[in-house]
């Protein structure tokens, strides 16, 4: 298993361009979320999914769409970046609810 | 909303000694978990330790444990035999048990240094 893959690692945008961060996870997970990490800060919830077709927003979801069209993947889409946005990307999943959540690596995204 | 709290923003220990991160948390529900992430340099989240709110007894992984005191909302991480390998960022993660999510609320972190 290739456990929770982000893609890309690495991306620089300049203000006003539009991107998705890919996430895939291929152990069959229910739940899936994506968190931002800001330096100096722990990690804050932007959407999470409890299952293909079922999304939500957490504590930070303001310029972000999210979808789950399928249960493996749960891409973030940023349609206007902002120099705010400049930030680490998390993606996580977990099979059920009361499991631990495992990470993927991260996206670095600095926008300009 | 829940809240994090880790009061200490830098830790600092010597090898093979016992070092402790504190972390509150304020919450009104009664069935929650929580949890110890580890994050070094590489970036990666690493789960270090988790507790069900509905156990009393502390949970323990090899080296590391946790004080859990319920009623206080106080869910601290025991370091025994620091060794280089555990520097690292250190955040403590509360859960909801019945949210209809798996989503974590963290705290901002603790950067722990061991001094060889």
């Amino acid at each position: 298993n290739a456990g929770v893959t982000q893609t890309p690692k690495f991306q620089v945008l300049k203000t006003g361009q539009s991107m998705t961060l890919q996430c895939a996870q291929d152990m069959n997970h229910e739940y899936m979320s994506w968190y931002r990490q800001d330096p100096g800060m722990g990690l804050r919830l932007i959407h999470y999914s409890v299952g293909a077709g079922i999304t939500d927003q957490g504590e930070v979801p303001n310029g972000y769409n999210v979808s789950r069209s399928t249960t493996e993947d749960f891409p973030l889409r940023l349609l206007l970046a902002a120099p705010s946005q400049t930030s680490v990307y998390f993606c996580a999943s977990s099979r059920t609810k009361n499991q631990p959540q495992h990470f993927g690596d991260g996206t670095r995204l600095s926008i300009l | 909303a829940q809240t994090v709290t880790q009061s200490q923003p830098e830790m600092s220990v010597q090898e093979a000694e016992t070092v402790t991160l504190s972390c509150t948390y304020d919450t009104s529900e009664s069935d929650y978990y929580l949890f110890w992430y580890k994050q070094p340099p590489s970036r990666q989240m690493i789960l270090v330790i988790r507790q069900e709110a509905y156990k009393q007894q502390n949970a323990t992984e090899n080296r590391f444990s946790v004080n859990f005191q319920k009623a206080a909302k106080s869910f601290s991480l025991k370091i025994s035999d620091s060794q280089l390998g555990d520097a690292a960022m250190y955040f403590c993660a509360y859960r909801s048990a019945i949210n209809a999510g798996n989503m974590l609320t963290f705290g901002g972190g603790t950067r722990l240094m061991v001094k060889p």
